[in-house]
């Protein structure tokens, strides 16, 4: 069964430093999509994708924040800038329709 | 308010017994209601998702949507204790392509 795939599961970076989550999307999906998890909160949506632009993105992604389609597989989350507060599970998920399957995470840890 | 409202529990519940996990929302554009599952430290796990109002089963599990009382709810028949983990509501205003919005989760304990 077809899932989705993120890598690495576990980052550790220091603040300040610039990261990159990586997403294997299922290949036959449309749309893209990051989530986050702070520690004991809620599923947090920040950004979706289609066809090669952000079709939608929360308050949460601000210009620290981009995605990127590099090639026909991968999809990328970049924070430019991390600070503490970006310490977090995040989600990747992808769908052809409506129904969203979820990658099995990147734990980010900055300090 | 918030735009999905969950028990917030824990539920516990004996092994073999029905769950009953609910979850209301606000905005009344909602198309599309899904229910993921949760284990601790893992990524939602899709359970079911429904469109129309009235009952879905798959299994063990029933989800049942009123448009009217802007309400979903998931059945978990015969509770086993691999059914222990945080049941989450998500909702989406669109049919395709569209953010889901969260509960905050139920965590449902099963007891053997």
């Amino acid at each position: 069964e077809p899932e989705v795939t993120q890598t690495p599961s576990h980052q550790v970076t220091q603040m300040g430093q610039e990261v990159i989550l990586r997403c294997v999307p299922i290949s036959n999906h449309l749309y893209f999509y990051w989530y986050r998890q702070i520690l004991g909160q809620k599923v947090e949506f920040l950004v979706s994708f289609y066809n090669n632009e952000i079709s939608e993105k929360s308050e949460i992604f601000d210009d620290q924040f981009s995605v990127e389609r590099p090639d026909g597989s991968n999809f990328t989350l970049k924070i430019r800038s991390t600070k503490l507060e970006d310490s977090a599970m995040y989600f990747c998920a992808s769908s052809a329709g409506s129904t969203q399957y979820f990658g099995p995470g990147t734990r980010l840890t900055v300090l | 308010q918030k735009e999905v409202e969950q028990n917030s529990g824990p539920l516990s519940v004996p092994e073999g017994a029905i769950a009953s996990l609910n979850c209301t929302y606000s905005d009344r554009g909602s198309q599309s209601f899904f229910w993921y599952r949760q284990y601790s430290g893992k990524s939602p796990e899709l359970i079911m998702f429904i469109y129309s109002n009235g009952d879905k089963e798959d299994g063990r599990f029933t989800a049942q949507l009123n448009k009217a009382s802007q309400y979903v709810s998931l059945l978990i028949r015969d509770s086993q204790p691999s059914d222990s983990a945080t049941y989450l509501c998500a909702v989406t205003k669109e049919t395709s392509g569209s953010r889901l919005t969260f509960g905050e989760g139920t965590q449902l304990t099963v007891n053997p």
